[in-house]
């Protein structure tokens, strides 16, 4: 069975800062790696994934994560953070079977002036 | 507008009431989700639908049910709520590996 492990509930930023939000997955078969976003009140949407290939994804927004099989991790990346990133991240694993989707704890992401 | 409409947006609910949550999907996905999502838990998927007419069970399945008559529709139902069902309900549908996730119906049981 799959795990994922968001271990900061929340980080702080000041605005155009760069920001990490750490994620590490544990799973004994193949795995993608998502990462989604979700905005105060609202349902959750895909920010990017990785099912192959190049181990660096840019998805939405300005955002980047790097799969790195050997530390089993999908760090997720920006470069200079915007208030409008406010938000929590969800990082999530399916085997690459299409079984259920696990996620993660979720991280708040706060943007301050 | 394609995508998910959930229904209510929010509910308070007298513990022991029945109560259905909504879900209805425009993208022909195949598979359908329910998950609910706590603070500090995260998302964990209560029931899913790989496909119309089959349900099965996720992390979280007690004290709750759904079905799947058709593609579009999908359900949740609530027997006899309790005070531990009071969450925020979000369904999804999926189209290989990816899922797309409705507002959500935030249910307080009192």
């Amino acid at each position: 069975a799959q795990s994922v492990t968001q271990l900061d509930s929340q980080v702080p930023v000041f605005e155009e800062a760069p920001v990490e939000l750490r994620c590490n997955y544990s799973s004994s078969v193949s795995v993608y790696l998502f990462w989604y976003v979700q905005y105060p009140n609202q349902g959750l949407q895909l920010l990017l994934k990785y099912l192959s290939g190049s181990t660096l994804v840019k998805g939405i927004n300005g955002f980047e994560a790097e799969f790195n099989k050997s530390q089993t991790s999908f760090h997720l990346r920006k470069p200079s953070v915007h208030i409008s990133d406010t938000a929590e991240y969800f990082c999530a694993v399916i085997n690459t079977g299409f079984q259920k989707l696990v996620f993660g704890t979720g991280t708040r992401l706060l943007v301050s002036p | 507008i394609a995508g998910i409409t959930q229904a209510p947006t929010s509910q308070i609910l007298a513990a022991g009431r029945r109560m259905t949550l909504r879900c209805t999907q425009d993208m022909r996905h195949n598979a359908m989700y329910w998950y609910r999502q706590d603070l500090g838990l995260g998302l964990r998927l209560i029931h899913y639908s790989n496909t119309a007419g089959t349900t099965g069970k996720g992390e979280v399945p007690d004290g709750y049910s759904v079905s799947r008559a058709n593609t579009d529709d999908f359900p949740l139902t609530l027997a006899s709520a309790v005070p531990s069902q009071t969450s925020v309900y979000f369904c999804a549908s999926g189209l290989g590996d990816e899922q797309f996730f409705g507002p959500g119906t935030r249910l307080t049981v009192l």
